[in-house]
């Protein structure tokens, strides 16, 4: 069964320490890994897509890797205003199955002044 | 560009009424899906279209209805509404092409309570 897991569920960070999220899947065939942020009351925001193992993408403090069985969301020198949660999905090369993400439950990060 | 709207931003339904939550995209994307969001159950899709015409369920279909007659628009029918349908929906779309992956963009969501 393709499935997702984030940990950890809640991370809390002072201003300026860097720490990383992961997101562990098993999926049937990768077409793609997704990681959004998502702030209390809105939709998911995208951040990155990945698609094979060694790939890295990065903005401002966030970097995203990939390996064949998990992603991380490293975040260099948080600042408050990162406050969120992290959202990962993957994609299956699935037949039939469109455009189907499956979502894991999400990291709270929390980042103190 | 809007991107992706939708409408209402809150409602609350009566036990057994039925509403439409609308959703539209002015980004052209051919595929279309719907989500719910509850608490520690992260996002659940409940049905989705990959072009004007063509709809499938996804993971929680039961109890919703979908139709696709434009690319714009997405609308999801709750056609007796329950307490268990207490929830957040998130109207997403993307570009869709067999051996690509693309990402998908959210609404704003449609926070819905059942009483």
């Amino acid at each position: 069964e393709d499935q997702v897991t984030q940990s950890p569920e809640a991370l809390r960070l002072q201003e300026g320490e860097s720490s990383s999220l992961n997101c562990s899947y098993t999926v049937s065939g990768l077409r793609g890994l997704f990681w959004y942020r998502q702030d209390p009351g809105k939709g998911p925001e995208f951040l990155f897509t990945l698609y094979s193992a060694g790939e890295e993408k990065e903005k401002e403090r966030l970097k995203a890797t990939l390996t064949k069985k998990e992603s991380f969301l490293h975040i260099t020198a948080p600042k408050p205003e990162d406050s969120a949660t992290y959202l990962c999905a993957v994609q299956a090369v699935i037949y039939n199955q469109g455009g189907k993400l499956i979502f894991g439950q999400g990291t709270e990060l929390s980042v103190k002044p | 560009n809007a991107g992706v709207t939708q409408t209402p931003k809150f409602q609350v339904l009566k036990t057994g009424q039925s509403m439409t939550l609308q959703c539209a995209q002015d980004m052209n994307h051919e595929y279309m899906s719907w989500y719910r969001q509850d608490p520690g159950m992260g996002l659940r899709l409940i049905h989705y279209s990959v072009g004007a015409g063509i709809t499938d369920q996804g993971e929680v279909p039961n109890g919703y209805n979908v139709s696709r007659s434009t690319t714009e628009d997405f609308p999801l029918r709750l056609l007796s509404a329950a307490p268990s349908q207490t929830s957040v929906y998130f109207c997403a779309s993307s570009y869709y092409g067999t051996g690509r992956s693309y990402e998908q963009y959210f609404g704003p969501g449609t926070r819905l309570t059942v009483t």
